[in-house]
């Protein structure tokens, strides 16, 4: 999980292998961001989904909203070793007008 | 469209010297923002403007950092008397509006205080 008081986390897996990351947040939220980072480069929006959607998918990405238990996952199908990049939840917590960014995923494909 | 440009992207100054950032945001984008990363404390906020006004400076250190956004075309972020401490990957990122609207962030600014 990217949340609270965690450093940046790392996930290394092989090409092909499907992988999940997770996200808690601490208070309501309307919407959750994925972004990812590539060295030297600033982060880019993947996917985004709203707090009336359970799920959202674009192409191999699959993006899942649980506003009960405050969580939102990514999750990767066949990962290739373009992936290789840093990943960040945000959401807009409490409605604010800015997002707040968790620590981040550093996901690293292995060919 | 060039996105969000950011200069320079590296700066080195000295303990105690003043670095200014600039950012350009993308045309049409009514809001502005601005963060540092590291790897410690990763992506932290610091202020954001909404057509061209101050709205949220609660990220800022008070006593060395400020911003402007002097027209629609660009940002600036100011550290008086730098400090090791401020070493960081500035970045800046504009969207159409707040909240739900993707942000597009810029390459960032390196600054290295020795």
């Amino acid at each position: 999980s990217q949340w609270g008081e965690e450093n940046l986390q790392a996930l290394s897996i092989q090409e092909g292998e499907d992988v999940t990351m997770n996200c808690s947040y601490k208070t309501y939220t309307t919407v959750v961001h994925w972004y990812r980072q590539d060295s030297g480069r600033g982060p880019a929006l993947i996917i985004l989904i709203r707090s009336n959607e359970r799920e959202k998918r674009s192409g191999r990405l699959r993006a899942t909203l649980d506003t009960s238990s405050q969580s939102s996952s990514l999750s990767i199908t066949a990962a290739q070793c373009e992936d290789t990049a840093v990943y960040f939840c945000a959401t807009d917590t409490e409605g604010a007008d800015r997002l707040t960014f968790g620590k981040g995923t550093q996901l690293i494909i292995q060919p | 469209n060039a996105g969000v440009i950011q200069t320079p992207r590296h700066k080195v100054t000295g303990k105690g010297q003043e670095a200014t950032l600039w950012c350009e945001p993308i045309s049409g984008h009514s809001a502005v923002f601005w963060y540092r990363q590291t790897i410690v404390q990763g992506l932290e906020f610091l202020t954001y403007f909404r057509n061209q006004a101050p709205i949220d400076d609660s990220g800022m250190p008070k006593e060395r950092f400020s911003a402007q956004m002097p027209n629609q075309s660009h940002s600036t972020l100011k550290i008086q008397s730098t400090q090791p401490q401020d070493s960081a990957v500035y970045l800046c990122a504009s969207s159409l509006g707040l909240g739900v609207y993707e942000q597009y962030f810029g390459p960032g600014t390196r600054l290295t205080v020795l």
